[in-house]
């Protein structure tokens, strides 16, 4: 069955550096979406994407955070300057279309760790 | 944000006893819910779900309800199997506003052998 894989698993970065998290969402999929779960809490909702552009995102995805599409297969988070508090899983998932409803097919995360 | 809540961070079954995890919601606005299982180190992985207009669903040992006075819905694992041991998270969705997931906090049940 095809996945969204994401790389990297873990990443470890110093506080106020750049991260990219990358994604390949499944091929023929065209919705694509962040959420992260802080340790202990719960999965929360980033951003969506869709056409290349924005569609949705949440009180979280401030200036710090920008998505992009940069080629026909991968899907990247960017965080510009990382805080402490961004230390959490960040999970990519993807769907088919926007019609009918589908499960939401998630990756299995990448473990960002701020020090 | 406590749209979507499930009271109980843990339950612990034996295996072939039935397992039952609630969640409570309080956005009459949501009109589709699912149950997704989440194993450490994985992404979660989803389970089952429901629309509003029904009040059951089943899945083979996997069955969901649906009580839209109450809101509140109930996910049943039968028999239940140490396979289950995870992490059971509840999420809903306002399906025509597109696919932003709002997530409970999560239930870790454990089955024994």
């Amino acid at each position: 069955e095809p996945e969204v894989t994401q790389t990297p698993s873990h990443q470890v970065t110093q506080m106020g550096q750049e991260v990219i998290l990358r994604c390949v969402p499944i091929s023929n999929h065209l919705y694509f979406y962040w959420y992260r779960q802080i340790l202990g809490q719960k999965v929360e909702f980033l951003v969506s994407f869709y056409n290349n552009e924005i569609s949705e995102k949440s009180e979280i995805f401030d200036d710090q955070f920008s998505v992009e599409r940069p080629d026909g297969s991968n899907f990247t988070l960017k965080i510009r300057s990382t805080k402490l508090e961004d230390s959490a899983m960040y999970f990519c998932a993807s769907l088919p279309n926007g019609g009918t409803y589908s499960p939401l097919h998630f990756g299995n995360g990448t473990r960002l760790t701020v020090t | 944000d406590q749209q979507v809540k499930q009271n109980s961070p843990s339950l612990s079954v034996q295996e072939g006893r039935i397992s039952i995890l609630n969640c409570d919601y309080t956005n009459s606005m949501f009109d589709y819910f699912l149950w997704y299982k989440k194993y450490p180190a994985e992404g979660p992985t989803f389970l089952i779900s429901i629309s509003s207009i029904k009040d059951k669903n089943e899945d083979g040992r996997f069955t969901v309800f649906l009580n839209k006075s109450a809101k509140h819905l109930s996910l049943h694992i039968v028999p239940s199997q140490p396979g289950d041991s995870a992490v059971y998270f509840c999420a809903a969705i306002r399906e025509t506003s597109g696919s932003r997931l709002t997530f409970g906090e999560g239930t870790q049940l454990t089955v024994n052998p």
